[in-house]
């Protein structure tokens, strides 16, 4: 089946250390996104890449990074840098193509730093 | 950055009720999406509106893409249990991927 993945699905880090979060999509897709959700927040854009070996800050980016080596993988990687790393990250992706700009979003990873 | 206006920000209805919510903007969208979340699961797309003035449906959901591009709704009738969750819209503005939302509107049904 065509869908996006993220893995894994809880995890739990100790403050200080960095860790990286994955996602994978098998839909062809160009485009691929990364969010952040808080309790009783609306999403808000960590990453985004629009093709391979390429991508932009959005709104929330310190303390984050990302790769695109492969159109498939994007993965997210949060530093000691970032001072509340606690949340719900989402990864989405989307087809590159004028006037659709339909994002499909993974299940999701828990991170909870201890 | 930039949200949408959704409301209400939370519903609780009967079983069977019809529920409506919407999501305005002083901007304009070229592309409306309307999500449905479950706890601790992503946002599933629901409908997707890619012309003002193009009302849609998918099942007991119904949502319009408003003539001033600056609006969008959605109704679910008859509503059921499994309506439980968060709702969130979302907006392109063409030129860009990146998408805007709202803050999710949280509906309650009880059975």
């Amino acid at each position: 089946d065509g869908g996006i993945t993220q893995s894994p699905k809880y995890l739990f880090r100790k403050e200080g250390q960095n860790v990286t979060l994955s996602c994978e999509q098998n839909l062809n897709h160009d485009a691929m996104y990364w969010y952040r959700q808080d309790p009783g927040q609306g999403l808000r854009l960590i990453y985004y890449s629009q093709i391979v070996n390429d991508f932009q800050k959005g709104d929330i980016a310190e303390g984050y990074s990302v790769s695109r080596e492969k159109k498939e993988s994007f993965p997210l990687t949060v530093t000691s840098a970032q001072k509340n790393p606690t949340a719900f990250y989402l990864c989405a992706s989307s087809r590159e193509r004028e006037g659709q700009d339909t994002q499909y979003f993974g299940p999701g990873t828990r991170l909870t730093v201890l | 950055g930039q949200q949408l206006n959704q409301s209400p920000q939370s519903m609780f209805i009967q079983e069977g009720e019809d529920v409506s919510m919407n999501c305005t903007s002083s901007s304009i969208f070229n592309t409306w999406l309307w999500y449905k979340q479950d706890p601790g699961e992503g946002p599933v797309l629901l409908i997707a509106l890619y012309k003002a003035g193009e009302l849609t449906s998918n099942g007991r959901l119904t949502a319009q893409f408003g003539i001033t591009r600056k609006d969008s709704f959605l109704n679910i009738s008859a509503s059921i249990p499994s309506d439980v969750g968060i709702y969130f819209c979302a907006g392109a503005q063409g030129g860009s991927e990146k998408l805007v939302f709202g803050k999710g509107m949280k509906l309650t049904v009880n059975p």
